[in-house]
């Protein structure tokens, strides 16, 4: 059964960079049919996706909203996926969640559980 | 800008009732894209319906998903008291503001 789970600090000061990384377990991160995704969540607010990329590095989509803030990355070796989000505010206060994304359908099907940051000085 | 609209904000159903919710997107999109979600308080999504109207893995035969273009819905055909949640609409890069299907 594929898991996916989130790590990095849950609180970030103004102006710096948060950084997350979700680790996949019971399945390979390098397969063809997926990428590799992020979502967040403001709190009694609804999803908004971040962006996605494929296994290989060689295709990444952002949400053009927040493109010129954020980086994805993907470490095979490691069976990890990152996140970093530069210059945040406190609007960027989320549940950011990691996700597997059907590249052919573009759909959710395996999600992280979620981990909380906090931008706050 | 793509906008998914979900409607209505909040269903208020008794357990055994139907429930209706609606998602209509701002421009004609594949049906192939759009998936269904359910979020329970402090949960992850979990995945529901995708490409308009196929079930996922484990998702009971009361979820049903349908509708074409601009216009789809999700259907629960008698709520069970754990499907009390928030629903939302997805497609590719938007999600849908959700639905709140609460008990009456």
């Amino acid at each position: 059964q594929l898991q996916l789970q989130e790590s990095g600090p849950g609180l970030v000061k103004p102006s710096e960079t948060l950084s997350l990384t979700c680790t996949v377990s019971g399945g390979s991160i390098s397969v063809t049919s997926y990428y590799w995704a992020w979502i967040r969540q403001p709190p009694g607010k609804g999803l908004e996706w971040i962006g996605s990329m494929y296994y290989s590095g060689s295709n990444s989509y952002y949400n053009p909203s927040l493109k010129s803030r954020v980086t994805i990355s993907v470490d095979t070796s490691k069976n990890q996926f990152s996140l970093k989000m530069s210059s945040v505010t406190a609007a960027d206060t989320a549940v950011y969640y990691c996700a597997r994304q059907l590249v052919a359908l573009n759909y959710f099907d395996y999600w992280g559980q979620g981990t909380l940051v906090t931008v706050s000085s | 800008e793509f906008v998914l609209t979900q409607s209505p904000g909040t269903l208020s159903l008794s357990p055994g009732e139907r429930a209706t919710l609606s998602c209509r997107a701002s421009q004609s999109i594949s049906s192939n894209y759009l998936a269904w979600y359910q979020q329970k308080s402090g949960q992850a999504p979990r995945l529901l319906i995708y490409a308009a109207s196929s079930r996922a893995a484990g998702i009971p035969d009361r979820f049903s998903g349908s509708g074409s273009g601009t216009d789809f819905t999700l259907t629960i055909s008698r709520l069970e008291p754990e499907d009390y949640a928030v629903y939302y609409c997805q497609q590719p890069g938007t999600f849908g503001q959700g639905t709140k299907v609460e008990i009456k």
